[in-house]
């Protein structure tokens, strides 16, 4: 089956910018995460749904980072008004509940100018 | 606050050769492990998923171990193979759940034919 795609592969933008990020978790995972990869920071949490539960942002570095769940499915990663730091590669990934094992997508890489 | 640490950082071996991998982390109180494999410029393929109750897991060529009690994982490559290089990540969660992964910085492996 398909499994975690994520769009677009690749987001230039210029500093001061908002982009969106989507992600298409593996049918039926009601978990989705999102994480970023960045040099010399590794791999970091930012985001967790579960279901209808509230989410849980304790890993979004600032307010311009918010991230949504439409019908329990895909979700979007929001940052406002770019910044050269927020250069990275977002990943997300899905699981099933209670399973613990997180199915990664091939990742946006966002370069901001 | 958990924290992950992966040595070597980098591994350069010849073909057919076993290796070993090693993962340690701070909080033994964790509900599983997982270890992943990323090439360049892709995501994330996880490989093993050890539930806190197991002490090993096996798939293929790869063994991975868990011992809580001195908060160390290593995964086992045997036989090596030139297609076995990537950069290989474990991952443990936070103690408050199992749904924020905590991420190593990774071990670049390269087998050479």
């Amino acid at each position: 089956g398909a499994g975690v795609s994520q769009s677009p592969s690749n987001k230039v933008t210029e500093k001061g910018k908002d982009v969106e990020l989507r992600c298409d978790p593996i049918s039926g995972h009601t978990a989705l995460y999102w994480y970023r990869q960045s040099l010399g920071q590794g791999l970091e949490f930012l985001i967790y749904f579960q279901g209808n539960s509230a989410p849980d942002k304790s890993g979004l570095p600032s307010d311009r980072f918010s991230a949504e769940r439409t019908g329990g499915s895909v979700s979007t990663l929001t940052i406002q008004r770019t910044q050269q730091e927020d250069s990275a590669v977002y990943l997300c990934a899905s699981s099933l509940a209670g399973t613990g094992k997180q199915f990664f997508g091939p990742g946006t890489r966002l370069t901001v100018l | 606050k958990q924290e992950v640490t992966q040595i070597p950082a980098a591994l350069s071996v010849p073909e057919g050769e076993n290796l070993v991998l090693n993962c340690s982390f701070t909080d033994s109180a964790i509900y599983n492990l997982q270890w992943f494999r990323q090439d360049p410029g892709k995501g994330l393929t996880s490989l093993l998923l050890i539930q806190s109750s197991q002490r090993e897991q096996t798939s293929g060529r790869l063994n991975a171990s868990l011992d809580k009690s001195s908060g160390r994982s290593t995964l086992y490559i045997a036989a090596s193979q030139p297609g076995d290089s990537a950069t290989y990540l474990c991952a443990a969660p936070e103690n408050t759940g199992f749904q924020k992964l905590v991420f190593g910085t990774g071990t670049r492996l390269l087998v050479s034919p």
